[in-house]
């Protein structure tokens, strides 16, 4: 199906294990980004990539890492969970032809870090 | 440094009535606004995309306006259903590919 989903859903797990967040788009979109929605933060910008192999830091990109060797996936890394990256990640895509346009989210994928 | 902020929170309005939600950026050289929809648990759904030559844009019961100069927009929703309870959200594209959420309005259609 056409769209933007995220894997997985739902997940609880330790301080300090590595945790990955998965990010599929199938409409060609350029740009794809990674938020965190918290309580009295509202959406903050984790990263961002602009096209495939291009990867940029957003607002608040410490503790995570992102790839993206394909254009259809961004992967986003926890490499030590900790238990303020306790939240809902959103992956949203953007634009053809290297212009950003109307944003498309995906469900999120709520993390529970013990 | 953009910010986005959105005032009221939170709103309570009978339905039935008009209403307006206020977005305000503090850098007026933006790419595009748009204006969000999010129900509880759920993402984001994209209401209305105003590019930054436009002034306004329409769809349904909603208009979005936007005024670069003083750096606003505004989402204006006509004759309130209890079904657009949700919380709003604008976003801004600042041209250097990172767009910025504001922290929503929190809107509920009271039946």
């Amino acid at each position: 199906d056409a769209g933007i989903t995220q894997s997985p859903r739902y997940k609880i797990t330790e301080t300090g294990r590595q945790v990955t967040l998965m990010c599929h788009q199938t409409w060609s979109h350029s740009y794809m980004f990674w938020y965190r929605q918290d309580l009295g933060h509202g959406l903050r910008l984790i990263y961002y990539s602009a096209a495939a192999d291009i990867t940029d830091k957003g607002e608040v990109p410490d503790g995570y890492v992102v790839s993206r060797s394909k254009t259809e996936n961004f992967p986003l890394t926890l490499e030590s969970a900790t238990r303020s990256q306790t939240s809902v990640y959103f992956c949203a895509s953007s634009g053809l032809a290297g212009v950003t346009g109307e944003l498309f989210f995906g469900e999120g994928s709520r993390l529970t870090v013990l | 440094k953009q910010e986005v902020t959105q005032i009221p929170a939170a709103l309570s309005v009978p339905e039935g009535e008009n209403l307006v939600l206020n977005c305000s950026f503090t850098d007026s050289a933006i790419y595009n606004l748009q204006w969000f929809r999010q129900d509880p648990g759920k993402g984001l759904t994209s209401l209305l995309l105003i590019q930054s030559s436009q002034r306004e844009q329409t769809s349904g019961r909603l208009n979005a306006s936007l005024d670069k100069s003083s750096g606003r927009s505004t989402l204006y929703i006509a004759a309130s259903q209890p079904g657009d309870s949700a919380t709003y959200l604008c976003a801004v594209d600042r041209r250097d590919d990172k767009i910025i959420f504001g922290k929503g309005t929190r809107l509920h259609i009271l039946p």
